[in-house]
């Protein structure tokens, strides 16, 4: 079926090796990011998410990293391996709990 | 099954017919919503509801009509098709505030 990463910057890693997929966000006053992850033919699912008043958060294998200065969100993955290969949205929100999403970088993994 | 279901998975529909999508969450989540997503983009948000009766309009509401009579129903209904709604068609689920967002298969329409 159709990929919904057609058209969508991509980035290429070799296996093994660490990812960085960075968003730019626009709205200051949010107050909470996630990022998501998409394979294709399924809706996004969680990755990771962080808080406004923190700058680094840490999961299993993966940290999001937080500038809220030049409103920059990074998501790190390490030992990036095969599964990992997806697109990627970075997702902003606040009080009224509405999503805004990014447009999504499609991560491909080389073996 | 505990979760949130849509469907159909996929539709194809002429120009003009009004069709209607559905979304069923089994959590009493307050807060619902459909989103769609086109070949090199991200989710943009149609309308939400924060709970029964109650909803509103996101980025792109126009052609679309939603309802909310039951907490755990929230269909979608595009109320004469266009070509430019051919897309695939998110619904999500929330308790409230940015946790525990949770997000179905999707629905993909063909508007012909």
């Amino acid at each position: 079926g159709e990929s919904v990463g057609l058209h969508l910057p991509t980035l290429s890693v070799q296996e093994g090796d660490n990812s960085i997929i960075n968003c730019a966000y626009s709205n200051s006053a949010s107050d909470y990011f996630i990022w998501y992850k998409q394979e294709s033919g399924k809706g996004p699912q969680f990755i990771i998410d962080i808080r406004s008043n923190m700058d680094k958060r840490q999961g299993q294998r993966v940290t999001v990293l937080l500038n809220k200065t030049v409103k920059h969100l990074s998501l790190q993955i390490a030992a990036t391996q095969p599964g990992d290969s997806a697109v990627y949205f970075c997702a902003e929100t606040g009080a009224n709990s509405k999503l805004t999403f990014g447009k999504g970088i499609t991560l491909s993994v080389r073996p | 099954d505990a979760g949130i279901t849509q469907s159909p998975r996929y539709k194809i529909t002429e120009t003009g017919r009004q069709v209607t999508l559905m979304c069923h969450q089994t959590w009493s989540h307050s807060y619902m919503f459909w989103y769609r997503q086109d070949l090199g983009h991200g989710l943009r948000l149609i309308y939400y509801s924060a709970a029964a009766d109650i909803t509103d309009k996101g980025e792109v509401p126009d052609g679309y009509v939603v309802s909310r009579s039951k907490t755990e129903n929230f269909p979608l209904t595009l109320e004469s098709a266009t070509r430019s709604q051919t897309s695939v068609y998110f619904c999500a689920s929330t308790v409230g505030g940015p946790y525990g967002y949770t997000f179905g298969s999707g629905t993909r329409l063909t508007v012909v």
